[in-house]
C-alpha cells in the first residue's frame, strides 16, 4: 500500500513568513510523529499524536511551532514567523501504536 | 531517555559482512533495541529490533549480548545500496505511541 507522503517536497520562504507542511500517514495508523533534521545532524523529535489523546508537544522548540491532526488522519505542521535556524528537513512518520515507525520522504525547508 | 553509543563512521567492502556495534550500558529490562537506517536524501527506515534473543530478518541480523549492554547489527553481504547512516535506538516496552530518540548514528561507507 501507499507509504507516508509529505508535501511540499521543498519549500523556500523568506524570514518572517509563515509556512505549512503537510503529512499524509499510512491509512489506519493511529500514531503520527513529526521530527526535524538540520543539516548534518540527527533527527530531533517535535510532536506526536496518538488517536484521540492529547498530543505530546514536548519537542516543539518554540511557540512559533504548532501542529494539528484533523480527523485522525492528515497532519499539518505550522511554523509562524520563520527564522533562518528553522531551515531543516521536516520528517513525518506514522505507526500503529507501539509498532515500528514508517517515515515519509520529508520536506526540505529553506528560510532565506 | 536511555542512551546509546555508536562509532561515528565505518567502512567496508562490497559483498563482505559488516558488523555495526552499539553500546547501551544503561539499558533497562523493559527496553527494546531498535535499528533504523537512513539512506541519502531519504527518511529513516526500520531495519530490525530485539529484546534479548538474537533476531534475523531479510535485511539483517541483530546479535544482543547476554548482559544486553551492547548489540551488533550484522549485514551479511553488504551492497552499495547499504551505504547509509545506521541508528541504534532504545525503546521502552509500553503500549502506545513513543517518540524515537536518535543519536548521531554510524555512517557506513561501502567500497566497490
Amino acid at each position: 500500500g501507499a507509504g507516508v507522503s509529505q508535501s511540499p517536497s521543498n519549500k523556500v520562504t523568506e524570514k518572517g513568513k509563515d509556512v505549512e507542511l503537510r503529512c499524509d500517514p499510512i491509512s489506519g495508523h493511529t500514531a503520527l510523529y513529526w521530527y526535524r533534521q538540520s543539516l548534518g545532524q540527527g533527527l530531533e523529535f517535535l510532536i506526536y499524536f496518538q488517536g484521540n489523546s492529547a498530543p505530546d508537544k514536548s519537542g516543539l522548540p518554540s511557540d512559533r511551532f504548532s501542529a494539528e491532526r484533523t480527523g485522525g488522519s492528515v497532519s499539518t505542521l505550522t511554523i509562524q514567523r520563520t527564522q533562518q535556524e528553522d531551515s531543516a528537513v521536516y520528517l513525518c512518520a506514522s505507526s500503529s501504536p507501539a509498532d515500528t515507525q514508517y517515515f515519509g520522504p520529508g520536506t526540505r525547508l529553506t528560510v532565506l | 531517555d536511555a542512551k546509546t553509543t555508536q562509532p561515528n563512521s565505518m567502512e567496508s567492502n562490497e559483498e563482505e559482512p559488516v558488523h555495526l556495534p552499539c553500546n547501551h550500558s544503561t539499558i533497562s529490562g523493559t527496553d527494546y533495541i531498535h535499528w533504523y537506517r537512513q539512506l541519502p536524501s531519504q527518511g529513516p527506515e526500520y531495519v530490525i529490533h530485539g529484546l534479548t534473543s538474537n533476531v534475523n530478518n531479510r535485511m539483517a541480523s541483530l546479535a544482543i549480548a547476554e548482559d544486553r549492554k551492547s548489540s551488533t547489527l550484522i549485514l551479511h553481504r553488504a551492497t552499495l545500496r547499504d551505504a547509509a547512516v545506521y541508528y541504534c535506538i532504545l525503546r521502552v516496552r509500553i503500549q502506545g505511541a513513543q517518540k524515537l530518540v536518535f543519536g548521531q548514528g554510524t555512517r557506513l561507507t561501502i567500497n566497490p
